[in-house]
């Protein structure tokens, strides 16, 4: 069980937005950087979202994040079939500690 | 372009050693904090260690510490985890990974490799 909570599933039609959350504590989300990463079928993750909000070059902005105390949240608007992917949020832990959610596997149906 | 390629993982049976490589291309190798996650066959992401730019600091998850050491020879550009007394529960691929520059981009993980696949069975 992973101590970022993220839901094991989210889906949405084309066209909608959807919104992924990540539940955590005062000793990572409280006071560390949320990232966020976007693993299609058989790829490694890459980078989707840092610093709780910024997007790396190449990253649509119809993905966002946003963060409010011990919880952040990946919105993904006008979803596009190709945004079918497992979707995770990371933040460093003050125990010295990497942490990954457990993932949220985003369905477009 | 950057370029991370791993390379190592093999059939080992529990109780076994490997080592797995990071060969690193198109950056400064030295001057970027590198880690190591692993996936288990269809399950998450899990950070297994991170090692800072000039190799002088090393942090690890609880679940390999003292069994897992990373490295790394920055004159080769190459990142090392070498893992001993391997479980079952340590199948997984194995991805490297670059963080970011700035200082408080240490853990944000910016480029990844395409993973190595460690498989510890009888």
């Amino acid at each position: 069980q992973s101590v970022l909570t993220q839901p094991p599933s989210a889906s949405g039609t084309p066209g909608q937005r959807v919104t992924i959350s990540c539940s955590g504590s005062r000793s990572n989300i409280g006071s560390n950087y949320v990232h966020w990463y976007q693993q299609l079928p058989g790829t490694a993750p890459r980078l989707l979202i840092y610093r709780n909000n910024q997007r790396p070059s190449g990253v649509p902005d119809r993905f966002s994040g946003s963060n409010s105390g011990t919880s952040a949240s990946l919105a993904i608007s006008g979803l596009r079939s190709e945004d079918e992917a497992d979707y995770y949020c990371a933040a460093w832990d003050d125990s010295l500690s990497g942490l990954f959610g457990g993932g949220t596997k985003l369905t477009v149906l | 372009e950057v370029q991370l390629v791993e390379s190592g993982g093999d059939l080992v049976q529990p109780g076994g050693s490997l080592r797995l490589s990071c060969a690193a291309s198109g950056f400064t190798f030295s001057s970027y904090w590198m880690h190591w996650v692993r996936q288990a066959p269809g399950k998450g992401l899990v950070w297994v260690s991170r090692i800072k730019s000039d190799g002088s600091s090393t942090t690890y998850a609880d679940s390999v510490k003292g069994r897992f050491t990373i490295s790394r020879d920055n004159a080769m550009n190459t990142l090392y985890l070498q893992i001993n007394s391997l479980r079952a529960e340590d199948t997984a691929v194995y991805y490297c990974a670059r963080a970011g520059l700035e200082p408080g981009a240490r853990n944000q993980l910016d480029y990844w490799g395409q993973g190595t696949l460690v498989t510890v069975s009888s």
